[in-house]
């Protein structure tokens, strides 16, 4: 069975700070790892990864895969209270369509 | 409209009602897929379609009834549900195996 964990559960941190979260996973036949912001409604997407070691940069929010290790990390430096949200991470298999996720890391960035 | 559009946004019900819920992509994706989040759990995929086609089935159980009549909509139909099934309810779509996008979630109480 496919299997994502995040860490960590929840993070606290002031404006201004950088955080990295992570995720490992267990899958059989990977073929991508997504990452998505979730608020107070749906989750909209960030990321999606599927070569180990190519960073991918969009603003302040960057991940980077690591396929022999099995996890990736999402940084987002110069932290703002609208970082404020539940990141999640979920994997792809070549078996279909379906994504498994992991249970989210919740981020509080206070001002 | 735009994106993936979900309704109603809240539900609230009795365990003996049956109700719809509602979602609908306007970017021509070709697959749709049904989650369930409940408190402090990941996101729970239930069905997954595919040009109209139900590919998976997660051990939903049968008070939880999916319909697609075209690869733009996708219904949940619900009847005699428990209250542990009180929950968001999320749609999302995605063309091919790509990135999914999903819908604002139905949040959804059972009495």
């Amino acid at each position: 069975e496919d299997k994502v964990v995040q860490s960590p559960l929840s993070l606290v941190v002031h404006e201004g700070d950088t955080v990295t979260l992570n995720c490992s996973y267990e899958v059989t036949n990977f073929r991508s790892l997504l990452w998505y912001k979730q608020e107070k409604k749906a989750p909209t997407f960030l990321f999606m990864l599927t070569s180990s070691g190519i960073e991918k940069k969009s603003g302040r929010l960057s991940s980077i895969l690591d396929k022999k290790e099995l996890f990736s990390i999402l940084n987002i430096t110069a932290t703002q209270t609208g970082d404020s949200a539940v990141y999640l991470c979920a994997v792809s298999s070549d078996a279909g369509n379906m994504l498994t996720f992991g249970g989210g890391t919740r981020l509080m960035v206070k001002p | 409209e735009t994106g993936v559009t979900q309704t109603p946004r809240h539900l609230v019900m009795g365990m003996t009602n049956k109700k719809s819920l509602k979602c609908e992509q306007h970017l021509g994706h070709n697959a749709m897929y049904w989650y369930k989040q409940s408190a402090k759990k990941p996101l729970e995929l239930m069905f997954v379609y595919n040009f109209k086609e139900q590919t998976e089935n997660n051990s939903v159980p049968s008070r939880f009834s999916p319909e697609c009549p075209n690869s733009s909509h996708l219904f949940l139909h619900l009847h005699t549900l428990q209250p542990e099934d009180s929950a968001l309810y999320l749609c999302a779509s995605s063309q091919d195996r790509v990135e999914q996008y999903f819908g604002p979630g139905t949040r959804l109480t059972v009495t």
